[in-house]
This record gives C-alpha cells, sequence and structure tokens, in this order.
C-alpha cells in the first residue's frame, strides 16, 4: 500500500501570514490533486498536477509537482479567514489500479482575524 | 461543472436498523463511483470502489456484507449499512469518475450518519 504524507497535521496562523502545506510519497505519482473541504461538505477540487515540475496558480495558492513526481505543496500568500479549512492532497499512483485516489491525512488549517 | 449529488444529507437511525445512502451523478456517466468514509478532523478512508454492473471491490477491513454497494446504472450507486451500530456513526461520502476524464472524480456532499 503506497503512502502519502502530509504535514502538518494542524496550522493556525493569523491572517495575512504565509503558508506552506507538503505532501509526500516514495512512489512515483501518475497525477495529484489537491481539495479543500469544510465541515459537513465534500471536498472541492482545487488543482491537478500531472507533470513534473509543474506549477499551477490559483489567485493566492501556489501549487508545485516535483521534478521527480514523488512530492508536491501547496503556499498560500497573505491567509484569510476564508481560508480556513482541511486540504487534501490525492494521489493516484503510475501502475494504480482502477485510478484509485488515496488521501494524505489532511491539513486543517485555521487563520485568525 | 459536474455534480454528483447525495440522498439523504443526514439520517439518524436506531441500532440494529438498514440505511441506504444514494450516489447520482448528475449530468454525466459514471462507470466508477467510490465510497469514502470520513470521521471528525480526519482524512477521507477509501471503503469501495463499484463499477457499473458488477460487484464491488472492497478495501482491506471493510466488510462486505455490512456495507452492500449496488451500482445498477451509470448514474447511481447505492450504499446500505446493514444492522447498523454507534460504532458505524460517521460522514459518508461518494465520488464518482466521468469516464471520459481519466483523473477525474467529482466528490457528492457527504451523508452524515449517526446510529443512536
Amino acid at each position: 500500500t503506497q503512502l502519502l504524507e502530509q504535514s502538518p497535521q494542524f496550522l493556525s496562523i493569523q491572517e495575512g501570514e504565509n503558508l506552506t502545506v507538503y505532501c509526500n510519497s516514495s512512489s512515483v505519482f501518475s497525477s495529484l490533486q489537491w481539495y479543500r473541504q469544510e465541515p459537513g461538505e465534500g471536498p472541492v477540487l482545487l488543482v491537478t498536477v500531472v507533470t513534473g515540475g509543474e506549477v499551477k496558480k490559483l489567485k493566492r495558492l501556489t501549487f508545485q509537482f516535483g521534478d521527480a513526481r514523488k512530492d508536491s505543496s501547496l503556499h498560500i500568500t497573505a491567509a484569510q479567514p476564508g481560508d480556513t479549512g482541511l486540504y487534501l492532497c490525492a494521489g493516484v499512483w503510475s501502475g494504480g489500479s482502477n485510478y484509485k485516489l488515496t488521501f494524505g491525512k489532511g491539513t486543517l488549517l485555521t487563520v485568525n482575524p | 461543472g459536474a455534480v454528483v449529488s447525495q440522498h439523504p444529507s443526514w439520517v439518524i437511525c436506531k441500532s440494529g436498523t438498514s440505511v441506504k445512502i444514494e450516489c447520482r451523478s448528475l449530468d454525466f456517466q459514471a462507470t466508477t463511483m467510490f465510497w469514502y468514509r470520513q470521521f471528525p478532523k480526519q482524512s477521507l478512508m477509501l471503503m469501495a470502489t463499484s463499477n457499473e454492473g458488477s460487484k464491488a471491490t472492497y478495501e482491506q477491513g471493510v466488510e462486505k456484507d455490512k456495507f452492500l454497494i449496488n451500482h445498477a446504472s451509470l448514474t447511481l450507486s447505492t450504499l446500505t449499512v446493514t444492522s447498523a451500530h454507534p460504532e458505524d456513526s460517521s460522514f459518508y461520502i461518494c465520488s464518482a469518475r466521468d469516464f471520459l476524464l481519466t483523473y477525474t472524480q467529482y466528490f457528492g456532499p457527504g451523508t452524515r450518519l449517526t446510529v443512536l
């Protein structure tokens, strides 16, 4: 079973600060996705990265895929209270069957006003 | 964008009863649907993968006789929790994969199950 390590697990910061969340594996991903989930709702897809070294930006969020496609990061600039939520990375591994997504443990982000 | 619905959004039942949760893809065909379970402040745990017209594939440690999955059409999958017990209380989320888009799964809003 492939493992997907996500860190940190909890993060509480003040409005305006920057933060980075990491997602790592010892195996190569076919693709990796980042989701954001609010309490009582399903996860919402933020981005999919497929190519090694890829960088994608979504307003104040920057997603990076490692050159070897084994790791990814999510960087948020000038965090706002509206960014509060559970951030999940999820990967599909090369050679994985049925395109199953495996989720990291998640990062619970709280941005205090 | 693609929409996946779940019904009911929340359900409370007595211990020993069975509960059925529906997952529907509203504007696309889903050859594969996935069922996840999530405990508070934790990540999603894949329970099973269902393919239309065939038996579901369950993850290790998930009791197939307790969590019955039926994927009778390209737009509907159901999860039945049989003889529910308080430890089955959880947030159940389904996702559907658009057979035209390899890596894209669309998630439902989840169903909160509370077993008394």
